[in-house]
Order: C-alpha cells, then structure tokens, then sequence
C-alpha cells in the first residue's frame, strides 16, 4: 500500500538546523510530488511547501523562503526537508504528504506519520 | 495574502447531519479538498476536488461548492467522526496551496 515513513523526533537549540526525511513507498515516487506541513501544539495545519519528486522543481510558501530547502533522492524514493535558524515558534508536528495535481491546486494523500520537532531556546 | 474561514466549532447529535463552511475568494477558481484529523494522528483525506471521495471514506461524507463557499456535509454522524476538520485549496494563481483554520466537530 501507498505509505510515507518519517524519521524520528528531534531537539535542536535556537538557531541549528533540521533535517527530516519522508521515504515513499508503494508507488512511483517521481510520478507524484511531495508536501510539507508543518502543525504547532494546538494549532492548525501550515503548508510549508511543495517539490516535484520527477524535475526537483520547488514551490515554497512565502514565510519559508530562505529558510527551508526541500529536496528528493530518486534511487531511494526519500523527500527531504531542511529548515534553517530554527526558532522556538518553530517547534511542531512536521508531516509530508504525496501530493497530487487536480487543476491548478493539489490534495494531499496520504500523508507520513509526522516528525516532532522541538527547539529549545 | 490568501484565506480560507472556517467556523471554530460544529456541535451535533448522533444521527443527525453536521455542515462544515470553508469561504474564500478563489474558490470559484480552484478546487477543494477536505481532511479530518484526530488528536495524535495525521490528517486523512477525505473528500477532493470539491465533491470526490476516496475510496474507503464511508458515503456518509459528501462535498459540494456554491462558488465562493464550499460545504462538507456528514449525514447520519457517528462518535467516530469527532475530529478536527481542515478545508485546503490554492491562491488563484495555483502558487500556494492553504488550509482553513480548522472546524472542531463535537459529537453530543
């Protein structure tokens, strides 16, 4: 079956980097793209971003831009997203998602178990 | 910048039917999708390209649009479908994807 598996939970200091992987599994990985979204503690869901598993090409939300890098590595069918200068306000749930073009939006399906990520200040 | 409302909270009884609001301006022009979410969990789709439901979501979740405000509908509530409920679409330009700010469906 279609599924995404997430790396572990992580503790950062204020100012470090993150990495956290989203490997796919049960489906053509470069026929599809990949979404972040990202949920602090009892709040909503934030669209962090979008690339092109097949041309790499991204698509990041304005607030991310120079702070996020995602990428993919096609031979194991892993995403990748990388986020800079962490902040405490940084501090969520940071889920990927296969993400799938219906007109000029997409929908998410399905979606990886979630990375928490946690910065200490 | 672009948005979608959504009401805070829906309250209903077993039963009964539950109606899910998601307003914006670019809804005319982009599809919608909708998602619930448990606590703990991630969130499952369950209704796409406005009205479409994927397999293995029960028939008791529909959608629909009437231009700038689309409507997830839940007939015949169960204690099952006590979630949070997320609305997501795009700007106009098909740049940025976004989600409502989430409606809290309490089963009575």
């Amino acid at each position: 079956q279609v599924q995404l598996v997430q790396s572990g939970a992580e503790v950062k200091e204020s100012g470090a980097s993150v990495k956290v992987s989203c490997k796919a599994s049960g489906y053509t990985f470069t026929s599809y793209g990949v979404s972040w979204v990202r949920q602090a503690p009892g709040q909503g869901l934030e669209w962090m971003g979008w690339i092109s598993a097949d041309s790499g090409n991204t698509n990041y939300a304005q607030k991310f831009q120079g702070r996020v890098t995602m990428t993919t590595d096609t031979p194991t069918s892993t995403a990748y997203m990388d986020l800079r200068s962490l902040r405490s306000d940084d501090t969520a749930v940071y889920f990927c998602a296969r993400s799938i073009v219906m007109g000029g939006s997409h929908y998410f399906d399905p979606w990886g178990q979630g990375t928490l990520v946690t910065v200490s200040s | 910048s672009f948005e979608l409302t959504q009401p805070p909270s829906v309250s209903v009884s077993p039963g009964q039917t539950a109606r899910i609001t998601c307003s914006g301006d670019a809804l005319p022009k982009q599809y919608v999708s909708w998602y619930h979410q448990k606590p703990g969990q991630a969130p499952v789709l369950v209704i796409y390209k406005d009205t479409e439901r994927p397999s293995g979501i029960p028939e008791r979740f529909s959608g629909s649009n009437s231009g700038t405000t689309v409507t997830l509908t839940i007939t015949g509530v169960q204690a099952e479908d006590e979630a949070d409920y997320y609305c997501q679409s795009a700007d106009s330009f098909g740049t940025y994807s976004v989600f409502g700010s989430g409606t809290k469906v309490t089963v009575l």
